[in-house]
């Protein structure tokens, strides 16, 4: 059973750096038919996808257009686990952040399973 | 406002059965990307309940069942129970935003 338990802090000052990690049991963050990603929920922005890292032949990252210029997704294989920073924080990245794998079967591509949750407040 | 319009709540009474229905455009639905859908209850993660337009990944009863045609799909719940209250939501790829995007997601109450 794969399982993704999340980590980071739950308060974050504005203009400053969110950090979480997911680290992963029951699969392996180098697996071809898999890949990482960062989904955000909140009351104004509803479910957000935030990016993915992958490892198909090579590694490869996708983010969303919102917050291109501020997300870097990194993996660490030797620990088996992957984290999202997002620089220049605002009260509007107030949300819980979730980690969630994206499963290829067959010719679908969809979110199997999710962390558990981290809320993280933008507040000073 | 979310990519994908889910009516913000639904009703029926035990044994009913409800729809809700998930309106796109021709950039994600439209254009033939795959809808999945998400249960969620309260203070806990989104969990799949029906992926690649109609697939039911095990341990989810037959009672729900999942279409798509043109630019929108829906969600039927049979044999409506109190447990199936919670929030749910559908997902697709949107090729203009080159993104996964979600519903708003609609909360389903049983009388």
């Amino acid at each position: 059973q794969v399982q993704l338990q999340q980590s980071g802090p739950g308060l974050v000052k504005p203009s400053q750096t969110l950090s979480l990690t997911c680290a992963i049991s029951g699969d392996s963050v180098s697996r071809n038919s898999a890949a990482w990603n960062w989904i955000r929920q909140s009351p104004s922005r509803g479910l957000e996808w935030l990016g993915r890292t992958e490892y198909r032949s090579k590694w490869s990252n996708d983010y969303a257009m919102s917050v291109k210029s501020r997300i870097t997704i990194n993996r660490d294989t030797s620990k088996n686990q992957f984290s999202l920073q997002l620089n220049s924080v605002t009260p509007e990245d107030t949300a819980v952040y979730y980690c969630v794998r994206g499963l290829y079967s067959s010719s679908y591509y969809y979110f199997d399973f999710w962390g558990q949750g981290t809320p993280v407040t933008v507040s000073s | 406002q979310s990519v994908l319009t889910q009516p913000p709540s639904v009703s029926g009474a035990p044994g009913q059965r409800v729809t809700i229905s998930c309106t796109g455009s021709s950039s994600n639905i439209g254009a033939r990307f795959d809808v999945h859908w998400y249960r969620q209850l309260p203070g806990v993660a989104p969990k799949v309940l029906i992926y690649g337009n109609n697939n039911r990944p095990s341990g989810v009863p037959d009672r729900f069942s999942a279409s798509k045609s043109g630019t929108s799909a829906s969600l039927a719940i049979t044999g409506l129970q109190a447990e199936d209250e919670a929030d749910y939501y559908c997902q697709s790829y949107d090729s203009s935003l080159t993104a996964w995007v979600f519903g708003g997601g609609t909360k389903l109450t049983v009388l």
